[in-house]
């Protein structure tokens, strides 16, 4: 079985502040993570996946296969970043399963 | 390039009663994944399906049952409502079954009484 866990469900920083969301899976295989993230009135949409190991708006994220995390990160927040932002997994099924997700708020 | 586009966006519905939502895929996606979003948790796998078969399923009952049309539109078909299916349902495709990227639909707002 497959599981992503997202231990918060809202982190609050300021405009400037380090951010870090946090992802830990649970997957015996080898695992295709991913970052969804869901900006106010608009669609869920990829914001990167971990074999592209590629910076997205200033976010990056690591596959730590020891401690089963993918935590997404960003330097300097911006208020643009406000959002929600969901944790996937695909395993060997190919289907990805989704954490809980967690609310980002950036104070100006 | 279409985006993906989901009808209605609201409905509501009374339990025992049955209900089709549907789902127009990007063009040239051959797979759908159907999700369950309640509120404040993340989206839950339905179903999926590849070139106009079941490729893998949830944890739903089988009330819960969906189509592909060879023209990248999709169905979820709920049969006897309860209460507890109120959710949003999201439909997404993808290029390919295999970990590809997801493009979403907005949902469909289903509220049951």
């Amino acid at each position: 079985a497959q599981r992503v866990t997202q231990p918060e469900k809202l982190l609050s920083v300021f405009k400037g502040a380090p951010v870090e969301l946090k992802c830990n899976y649970s997957y015996s295989g080898s695992p295709e993570l991913f970052w969804y993230v869901q900006y106010s009135r608009q669609r869920l949409q990829l914001l990167l996946r971990h074999i592209s190991r590629e910076s997205i708006k200033g976010f990056t994220a690591d596959l730590n296969k020891g401690e089963t995390s993918f935590h997404l990160k960003k330097p300097f927040a911006q208020e643009e970043d406000s959002a929600m932002y969901y944790c996937a997994l695909s395993g060997g099924s190919y289907i990805p399963t989704f954490g809980r997700g967690t609310s980002l708020i950036v104070h100006p | 390039e279409t985006g993906v586009t989901q009808s209605p966006t609201h409905l509501i519905k009374t339990r025992g009663q049955q209900v089709t939502l549907r789902c127009s895929s990007q063009s040239g996606h051959n797979t759908v994944s159907w999700y369950q979003q309640a509120l404040g948790q993340g989206p839950q796998f339905i179903f999926q399906y590849y070139r106009e078969e079941e490729n893998g399923r949830g944890n739903f009952p089988p009330r819960f049952s969906g189509l592909q049309f060879p023209n990248y539109s999709s169905e979820l078909n709920v049969n006897a409502l309860e209460l507890d299916d109120s959710a949003l349902y999201l439909c997404a495709s993808s290029l390919d079954r295999g970990g590809e990227k997801l493009f979403f639909g907005s949902g469909t707002q289903l509220s049951v009484l």
